[in-house]
């Protein structure tokens, strides 16, 4: 079955940094999707991208989508102690499947 | 705004015990997962329902079973809880488009089975 990987799995930076977080999947997807998780809390959706976008912005939020390499990217930008979270992709498959797929996720820490 | 609880944040249970884990949306959404995450092995899908009175199994189905009695409401239940159930149990809710679209998370239940 297909799986979102994201890599890195840990990443730390300073505040006022910009984080980048990738993910790669498998196989054909009709959307990707981007969560992110409070340490012991439920998950938050942040932004989908569709299989035919290649960007998309949400705030401090840019995602790209490149489906020829099968991969995905998350970049926040100016970071804040706040945006310290767990951010996890999950992808959905081309043939309509109810079940999303999440990647393990990165663990970012934005450090004051 | 999309809320989903769920019945307890924390839960320490005995081996053996039978435990039910409840998961209430407000949005009139088709769809409802549930998931375990442990570290290291990420998010792992337990069970999904289309529709009430319907369920499919997910990645690993064994040990549960679901209940969806109503649409706003789905139940996991442990029937003989062990310990490697011991872990954090989210569930979500998705309105049906086509498949697609975002699921809203509950906070989540951290089970412990002694």
């Amino acid at each position: 079955s297909q799986q979102g990987e994201e890599d890195p799995q840990a990443l730390s930076i300073q505040e006022g940094e910009n984080a980048t977080m990738n993910c790669s999947y498998k196989t054909s997807i009709n959307n990707l999707q981007w969560y992110r998780q409070n340490s012991g809390r439920g998950l938050v959706h942040l932004i989908l991208i569709r299989s035919n976008e290649r960007e998309k912005h949400s705030g401090r939020l840019r995602v790209t989508l490149d489906t020829s390499k099968k991969s995905s990217s998350l970049l926040i930008t100016a970071s804040r102690a706040a945006d310290t979270a767990s951010y996890f992709c999950a992808t959905d498959g081309r043939g309509g499947s109810e079940k999303l797929v999440f990647g393990k996720g990165t663990k970012l820490t934005v450090n004051p | 705004d999309v809320k989903v609880t769920q019945s307890s944040r924390y839960l320490v249970k005995r081996t053996g015990e039978k435990v039910f884990l409840e998961c209430v949306q407000d949005m009139d959404h088709e769809n409802m997962f549930w998931y375990r995450q442990d570290p290291g092995l990420g998010l792992r899908l337990i069970y999904f329902s289309y529709d009430v009175k319907m369920k499919e199994k997910g990645d690993i189905p064994e040990g549960y079973s679901v209940s969806r009695e109503k649409k706003e409401r789905f139940s996991l239940i442990l029937e003989s809880a062990s310990t490697n159930q011991t872990s954090m149990y989210l569930c979500a809710s998705r309105a049906w488009q086509g498949g697609r679209g975002t699921q809203y998370f509950g906070p989540g239940t951290r089970l412990l089975v002694l």
